[in-house]
């Protein structure tokens, strides 16, 4: 069964570095997201991406973050200067192509995440 | 007023009970409704899909939405321990790249 896959697993950075995480969605899937869940906390949404621009992104998603989709598979999420408080796990998803009908086009599948810790 | 609010319990049952988890939201433009179970440090795994109101049933699971009411509804019949999770419920409309907004999740524990 297809998957999103995300690298690395775990991820421990000093406070001020630069982090990439990175993500494979789903191969014929065209919406790609970010959330991020710090431990114990509710996932938050960070930033949605279709059509090689971002369609949305909330007020977590600061100049300090940026997204990329540099080919036609791998999808990054950069933070440029790391704060403590990005320690989470960051979650990539994806969900097919948006169609006329309610088939499948809504659904939200999850990689297993990266964990950041900031130190 | 949250966009979802959800109960995060916890929620403590024996096994083979029937377990109502719900959720309630503000934005009528939500159009597609998910319910998500976690297990600790993992990513959220779904286990039902359904858009606009009505109900779904799959295998012991029960999802009902009513968006009069702006209500949704997950039901695990003759639960097991292996359903000890948290429950998301999550939601989204057609605007913003589809951004799918979570509730807080529901911790649930069966007890064998």
């Amino acid at each position: 069964e297809p998957e999103v896959t995300q690298t690395p697993s775990h991820q421990v950075t000093q406070m001020g570095q630069e982090v990439i995480l990175r993500c494979v969605p789903i191969s014929n899937h065209l919406y790609f997201y970010w959330y991020r869940q710090i431990l114990g906390q509710k996932v938050e949404f960070l930033v949605s991406f279709y059509n090689n621009e971002i369609s949305e992104k909330s007020e977590i998603f600061d100049d300090q973050f940026s997204v990329e989709r540099p080919d036609g598979s791998n999808f990054t999420l950069k933070i440029r200067s790391t704060k403590l408080e990005d320690s989470a796990m960051y979650f990539c998803a994806s969900r097919p192509r948006q169609g006329r009908t309610s088939s499948n086009t809504g659904e939200l599948f999850f990689g297993e995440g990266s964990r950041l810790t900031v130190l | 007023q949250k966009e979802v609010e959800q109960d995060p319990g916890p929620l403590s049952v024996p096994e083979g009970a029937i377990v109502s988890l719900n959720c309630t939201y503000s934005n009528s433009a939500f159009q597609y409704f998910m319910w998500y179970r976690q297990y600790s440090r993992k990513g959220p795994e779904l286990l039902m899909y359904t858009y606009s109101s009505g109900n779904k049933e799959d295998g012991r699971f029960t999802a009902q939405v009513d968006k009069s009411s702006k209500y949704i509804s997950l039901f695990i019949r003759d639960s097991q321990p292996s359903d000890s999770a948290t429950y998301l419920c999550a939601m989204s409309g057609n605007t913003g790249g589809f951004k799918t907004i979570f509730g807080a999740g529901t911790r649930l524990f069966v007890k064998a």
